[in-house]
């Protein structure tokens, strides 16, 4: 198995331009989050989706979309990046939400110029 | 709101020396999980405590879960230069459905 799977790796944007973060999952989970991971911050929790056609805002949501078409997609929009985005994206899934062990992707650098 | 803090943010040890990281929630959880992140990777979980005064063991590291289940703490014994990442605490959001994560604390291991 895969587990999770998360792309691009890195990359480069400039401010106003627009993207998608990818994460796929292929354990069944129904519970998938978003993270960002800043210097001194820890991992920040942006959206979080407890099934498909469910999400819900987490603690840093603004200038992020989500959706959930499927189980095991849950991609992650930057309708109009800024520099306070540049940051380490981090997906995560886990059978049980919080009650089980979360399983991340390899996390995308992404840079904001 | 719900917090997650944790202490040191930073340790640097010499190999064979002790480390203890704490993580302390501002509510009573119904767990705490910790994970392991290698520099430039991602955080891999180490263990779940759910059990009031609960202690695990796995190998060099001893994790505890306090009795009022709202402070826990990872201690290694003898480190080791793999030991070397930044070592998180986390615990359930309000909601159930994500976690709420310490800050970390990175463990710097020199030979």
């Amino acid at each position: 198995n895969a587990g999770v799977t998360q792309t691009p790796k890195f990359q480069v944007l400039k401010t106003g331009q627009s993207m998608t973060l990818q994460c796929a999952q292929d354990m069944n989970h129904e519970y998938m989050s978003w993270y960002r991971q800043d210097p001194g911050m820890g991992l920040r929790l942006i959206h979080y989706s407890v099934g498909a056609g469910i999400t819900d805002q987490g603690e840093v949501p603004n200038g992020y979309n989500v959706s959930r078409s499927t189980t095991e997609d849950f991609p992650l929009r930057l309708l109009s990046a800024a520099p306070s985005q540049t940051s380490v994206y981090f997906c995560a899934s886990s059978y049980d939400g919080s009650n089980t062990e979360a399983f991340f992707g390899q996390g995308t650098r992404l840079t904001v110029v | 709101g719900q917090q997650v803090m944790q202490i040191p943010q930073y340790q640097h040890v010499q190999e064979g020396e002790d480390f203890t990281t704490y993580c302390n929630s501002s509510t009573t959880l119904s767990n705490i999980q910790w994970y392991k992140q290698r520099p430039g990777g991602h955080p891999v979980f180490l263990i779940q405590l759910v059990k009031s005064g609960e202690v695990k063991k796995q190998k060099r590291l001893t994790f505890q879960f306090g009795e009022a289940k709202k402070n826990s703490s990872l201690h290694i014994t003898a480190t080791q230069t793999t030991d070397v990442g930044t070592y998180f605490c986390a615990g359930p959001r309000n909601s159930g459905y994500a976690l709420n994560f310490g800050k970390g604390t990175s463990l710097l291991v020199t030979p």
